[in-house]
């Protein structure tokens, strides 16, 4: 068990252009979640997969934001069209399932800048 | 209203003092709650989790929870520097999947 794993650490982009993170749960975990998380505030939810669906994404989620997990194993999320609003760090948790294991066990997270 | 609301801080403690952590959230029915801690660049990790009301203890760290008052707590003894971080709290929004999180209370231990 190696852990939540994200891909890449750090991504520096211009606004406009187009970006995909990746996320690699706990491999028995079948719950994902992708979070973002600005300077001084909480993670604030984005979207929620159970195995290959996708059961759940936030409200303010602009159009410019997409999510998969093709096999209900990894997952990525893409951001067309960047804007300097975005940058931000972007999180990925994955989770056992719910009772005492509905724990989030968080990757490293993705660190995006738009310029 | 904020759904989870904590202090911001910084609560500055003396090293082996008890460091004490709050945290209000606004949905009743919230039945999952969790403490985070979060090292400056890195992301959150898990420290407790609590369910049902009253204490939960686990090592130096103590949970509290309080479902009629909406009031959840972490109380941290013979606090270290290495204490030092920001704490979450989070809490299950019903009839979602999804957990709201507090901005978070940035803990500084004095050695």
């Amino acid at each position: 068990d190696t852990g939540v794993s994200q891909d890449p650490r750090h991504k520096i982009t211009k606004r406009g252009q187009n970006v995909t993170f990746r996320c690699d749960p706990i491999s028995e975990h079948n719950r994902l979640y992708w979070y973002r998380q600005t300077l001084g505030q909480g993670p604030e939810f984005l979207t929620y997969f159970q195995n290959e669906a996708q059961l759940e994404k936030s409200r303010l989620l602009s159009d410019r934001f997409s999510a998969e997990r093709p096999k209900g194993s990894f997952s990525t999320l893409e951001i067309q069209r960047t804007e300097q609003g975005d940058s931000a760090m972007y999180l990925c948790a994955s989770s056992p399932g719910q009772g005492e294991n509905e724990k989030l066990f968080f990757g490293s997270g993705t660190q995006l800048s738009v310029l | 209203q904020k759904e989870v609301e904590q202090n911001s801080g910084p609560l500055s403690v003396p090293e082996g003092a008890i460091a004490s952590l709050n945290c209000t959230y606004s949905d009743r029915g919230s039945q999952s709650f969790f403490w985070y801690r979060q090292y400056s660049g890195k992301s959150p990790e898990l420290i407790m989790s609590i369910y049902s009301n009253g204490d939960k203890e686990d090592g130096r760290f103590t949970a509290q929870l309080n479902k009629a008052s909406q009031y959840v707590s972490l109380l941290i003894r013979d606090s270290q520097p290495s204490d030092s971080a920001t704490y979450l709290c989070a809490v299950n929004v019903p009839g979602t999947y999804k957990y709201i999180f507090g901005t978070g209370t940035r803990l500084k231990v004095l050695a």
